[in-house]
């Protein structure tokens, strides 16, 4: 059975860095093919896709975020974690963790429920 | 950078056939996925490398692509069906993804 959590900071002040947590079960990041990503969405808006890595420490980034984005895994800890620099009240979104189950494959067939963050100061 | 659109919105009768399009550029070239999206809640994968349907999903949504667009067909909709639609694919290169702009599914 396969759950993702995300965790992190509900309020953050402009101008500062997003720490967010993926914490997973049910599958390792190690296995050929797998990957996680990162989804956001504003609120009442549409969903905006924004980072992902691969076991083999492939990363991708949203070429609009990109200067602000770092993805990172900890294959020991089953986790996944998302930064983003600079924040602004613009940022402020649910943000999603998924899994991959293959590059191949697509889709992002599990998610977390999202956590809520604000930026305000 | 590379967008996907779709119509914001679909109204359908219970019983009838919703049909949602996404169109972009690479679609000839990278698998699109679907999502289902119900208020409060995760989205939903409910088609993959265009027309694969996960396990658990009504045999009523498929997955079709034809040049620049791809499309979601809800066969027999029901009133659970309502929902926000997203497409998901990759640009030409593969180098990263985007969502669809989204569609609203309605149920007369």
């Amino acid at each position: 059975q396969i759950t993702l959590k995300e965790s992190g900071p509900t309020l953050v002040k402009p101008t500062q860095t997003l720490t967010l947590t993926c914490t997973f079960s049910g599958f390792s990041l190690s296995t050929t093919g797998v990957g996680v990503g990162w989804i956001r969405q504003p609120p009442g808006k549409a969903l905006e896709w924004l980072a992902l890595i691969y076991w083999d420490d492939d990363k991708r980034y949203s070429p609009s975020l990109k200067s602000r984005l770092t993805i990172t895994k900890d294959t020991s800890k089953n986790q996944v974690v998302l930064t983003m620099t600079n924040m602004d009240p613009m940022d402020t979104a649910t943000y999603f963790c998924a899994h991959r189950r293959s590059r191949a494959r697509g889709g992002l067939d599990f998610w977390g429920q999202g956590t809520l963050v604000t930026v305000s100061s | 950078s590379y967008e996907l659109t779709q119509p914001p919105s679909v109204s359908v009768s219970p019983g009838q056939t919703a049909r949602i399009t996404c169109s972009g550029d690479a679609l000839p070239k990278q698998y699109a996925s679907w999502y289902q999206q119900k208020p409060g809640q995760a989205p939903v994968l409910v088609i993959y490398k265009d027309s694969e349907r996960p396990s658990g999903i009504p045999e009523r949504f498929s997955g079709s692509s034809s040049g620049t667009t791809v499309t979601l067909t809800i066969s027999g909709v029901q009133a659970e069906d309502e929902a926000d639609y997203y497409c998901q694919s990759a640009d030409s290169s593969g180098s990263y993804e985007v969502f669809g702009t989204g569609t609203k599914v309605t149920i007369l």
